[in-house]
């Protein structure tokens, strides 16, 4: 079964600076997804980034960009010039790309952006 | 299209009553997801449709749990006998599969919360 580890529960950053919050996964599938999902408080959950795994090009979405190493499975989103609405929770999922049709999400990094 | 839509927002329930819950998905996805949310976990699939079609069920989803999406519309939840165990957010998504890339990229609704007392 897949499994996707966010192994920074929280993450702080200076309002201006740069982040980046660590995801790994672990898969035996050669063709899949993966997705950056943000959680602010008490609102619904957006689609920040997403990758194809049969990319090698990392994806970029403005001030989100990722860092995406297939051999290590591994899946970074660096967030650049931080804003005080980057606040949430952020959770890293992995979307097969054939057979079951659900995503399994990590347990989540809560930023905080100070001021 | 105002986006994928959770019905009630917040529940409190006695335990052992039974709750239901509704999701209106975006009108053009073919695709409806519930997936559950605890404090300070990542939301945990529970069951998927494809139009009125349940494919696939996590063995998260007792017996007490059951949904169902009539005509391949709006979806519901029902959970019979609450447990204590059962305090969650339900949240729903819908989606289609991307045509160029084939990625399944979910749009969630904001949630329903669920208190077992």
């Amino acid at each position: 079964a897949q499994t996707v580890t966010q192994s920074q529960p929280e993450m702080s950053v200076q309002e201006a600076e740069t982040v980046t919050l660590s995801c790994t996964y672990d898969t035996s599938e050669s063709d899949y997804y993966l997705f950056w999902y943000k959680q602010p408080p008490s609102r619904q959950m957006i689609l920040v980034i997403r990758q194809e795994a049969y990319k090698q090009q990392n994806a970029t979405e403005n001030r989100f960009s990722v860092n995406f190493q297939k051999a290590a499975k591994s899946f970074s989103l660096k967030i650049s010039d931080s804003q005080l609405g980057d606040a949430a929770m952020y959770f890293c999922a992995y979307g097969a790309q054939g057979g079951s049709e659900k995503l399994v999400f990590g347990k989540g990094t809560k930023l905080t952006v100070n001021p | 299209d105002t986006g994928v839509s959770q019905n009630p927002r917040h529940k409190i329930t006695k335990r052992g009553q039974n709750v239901t819950f509704r999701c209106d998905p975006i009108s053009e996805h073919n695709r409806l997801y519930w997936y559950r949310q605890t404090l300070g976990q990542g939301p945990e699939f529970l069951t998927y449709f494809q139009n009125e079609a349940q494919l696939e069920k996590s063995r998260l989803l007792s017996d007490r749990f059951s949904a169902e999406r009539p005509k391949g519309s709006f979806s519901t939840l029902e959970i019979q006998r609450t447990e204590q165990g059962d305090s969650a957010m339900y949240l729903c998504a819908s989606s289609n599969r991307d045509r160029v890339s084939g990625a399944n990229v979910l749009t969630f609704g904001a949630g329903s919360r669920l208190t077992v007392l």
